[in-house]
C-alpha cells in the first residue's frame, strides 16, 4: 500500500466551472476525511466518512460542495460553480475507526480558480 | 471552544542550533489528543507525534522532543541540533474524543527555516 493518493495534484479552472477531486485512502482504513488549507493557514475540517456514510459536514462546506464515498473505498469531492475563494489545497486523510493514532494524509490537490 | 494557537509565524535558525516551537491549546473535553505534523514544500502532512490527555510524559525521538504540560495547556516541540532538512511548516493539532469524529483543529503553523 502506497499511502493516501490524491488526484489531480494541481487543478487550474475558470470561475464558474465545476471540478472534481479524487482520494484513494489506505485500503484497510474505514475513515476518510477532507480538509481545506488556504495560504498561510492550517488545514480546516470539511467532512468525514465512516465507510460509505458521510457522518459530519462542516459549515465551511457550502451547497456548492458535495462529497461521496461509494462502497466505502475512494472518495470524490466536487465543487460546483467555482469561485476565486475556493482556491486552496484540498487534503484527504484516512484512518482506522476508533483509532487515535493519527491520520495518514495525502499530498493534496491544489486548486487555483482564475 | 476548541482552539490551537501557534504564536510563532516564522522562525529562522542556523544549522545545529536548537529550536522550540510553541503550541497552546484550548478545550473543554477531558479526553483529547494532541499532534504535531510537518509539512515540507511538497505539501504532504507528515505525522510526527501523538499525545493523549492522560499521558503527560515527555517524549524524545532522536533529535525531536516534546513537552506536554496540561497545567499551561501547552504542547511544545523542540528540535535539537537542527538541520537544513528540518525546514518546513510545522502544525500542532487538537482532536477531541467526545464528538467521536476525531476531526482535527489545527493551529496556523510555524514556518521553520534552517540556514546552512
Amino acid at each position: 500500500d502506497t499511502g493516501v493518493s490524491q488526484d489531480p495534484r494541481h487543478k487550474i479552472t475558470k470561475r464558474g466551472q465545476n471540478v472534481t477531486f479524487r482520494c484513494d485512502p489506505i485500503s484497510e482504513h474505514n475513515r476518510l476525511y477532507w480538509y481545506r488549507q488556504t495560504l498561510g493557514q492550517g488545514p480546516e475540517f470539511l467532512t468525514y466518512f465512516q465507510n460509505e456514510a458521510q457522518l459530519e459536514k462542516s459549515r465551511l462546506l457550502s451547497d456548492r460542495f458535495s462529497a461521496e464515498r461509494p462502497k466505502g473505498s475512494f472518495s470524490t469531492l466536487e465543487i460546483q460553480r467555482t469561485e476565486q475563494g475556493d482556491s486552496a489545497m484540498y487534503l484527504c486523510a484516512s484512518s482506522l475507526a476508533n483509532s487515535h493514532y493519527g491520520y495518514t494524509f495525502g499530498s493534496g490537490t491544489r486548486l487555483t480558480v482564475v | 471552544a476548541q482552539k490551537v494557537t501557534q504564536a510563532q509565524t516564522e522562525i529562522s535558525v542556523v544549522e545545529k542550533e536548537d529550536v522550540t516551537l510553541d503550541c497552546v491549546y484550548e478545550t473543554r473535553d477531558t479526553t483529547y489528543y494532541l499532534f504535531w505534523y510537518k509539512q515540507p514544500p511538497s505539501g504532504e502532512l507528515v505525522f510526527l507525534i501523538r499525545r493523549n490527555s492522560f499521558d503527560e510524559q515527555n517524549e524524545i525521538s532522536g533529535r525531536y522532543s516534546w513537552n506536554f504540560q496540561k497545567s499551561t495547556s501547552s504542547f511544545n516541540f523542540t528540535i535539537t541540533a537542527s538541520q537544513v532538512v528540518d525546514s518546513a511548516v510545522y502544525f500542532c493539532a487538537l482532536s477531541e474524543a467526545q464528538s467521536g469524529t476525531y476531526k482535527y483543529i489545527f493551529g496556523t503553523g510555524t514556518r521553520l527555516k534552517v540556514l546552512a
